[in-house]
């Protein structure tokens, strides 16, 4: 089963940021949280990942939270383009093996 | 740099028919997965391979058959397709560093099962 919980969906304004949440009660100290974003029926695509420090690169930021039992995924000027469905991950430690859940499908709209 | 090619892109088959899905990558990636996406669902995991000649089972292994005789190459092999295979088939190659294990997917083989 997935380790992780995310709403199933979420509305966003054009070039207004979009938050998605994520809940990872259960992960463990050196498991990682892993965001991708599937567009349409395309294959997933890597976002950004996150031990415990937030992160940021061109495309998203991530928030982790102290007790790293949730993160949330900052999209900062959403776009028509980022109309997808969010998937958060977390990968057991010890294997390569990716859990994807039913994620959240973000609809931007104009 | 083609990254995770996939083919065909759509294929139709009979029940009881077989066939293999091919796919390959030009990163140099030991980790190799194969996942099935049905309607609304997420990515569920068939079988994995950490590097040439060794696979493994996943989620849902059942009626799929994998080798890997070489880094590039991973084929899911169908044995005898049924309705329920109807799916839309993922590959994936993966990039690790430091503990981190970054995936790359395919465009997908969207297969139709009569």
């Amino acid at each position: 089963d997935a380790k992780t919980t995310q709403p199933p969906s979420m509305d966003c304004a054009e070039g207004r940021a979009a938050n998605l949440p994520c809940n990872h009660s259960t992960i463990s100290g050196n498991e990682y949280v892993y965001w991708y974003r599937q567009i349409h029926s395309q294959g997933p695509q890597y976002i950004i990942h996150g031990l415990k420090n937030n992160e940021t690169n061109e495309m998203a930021s991530l928030i982790i939270t102290e007790d790293r039992k949730s993160s949330t995924l900052i999209l900062p000027h959403a776009t028509l383009r980022d109309t997808a469905v969010y998937y958060c991950i977390v990968r057991p430690s010890g294997t390569y093996k990716y859990i994807f859940g039913t994620g959240t499908r973000l609809k931007v709209l104009a | 740099n083609a990254g995770v090619t996939q083919t065909p892109k759509f294929q139709v088959l009979k029940t009881g028919q077989s066939m293999t899905l091919q796919c390959a990558q030009d990163m140099n990636h030991e980790y190799m997965s194969w996942y099935r996406q049905d309607p609304g669902m997420g990515l569920r995991l068939i079988h994995y391979s950490v590097g040439a000649g060794i696979t493994d089972q996943g989620e849902v292994p059942n009626g799929y058959n994998v080798s890997r005789s070489t880094t590039e190459d991973f084929p899911l092999r169908l044995l005898s397709a049924a309705p329920s295979q109807t799916s839309v088939y993922f590959c994936a190659s993966s990039e690790t560093s430091g503990g981190v294990v970054t995936q790359y997917f395919g465009p997908g083989t969207r297969l139709l099962v009569l």
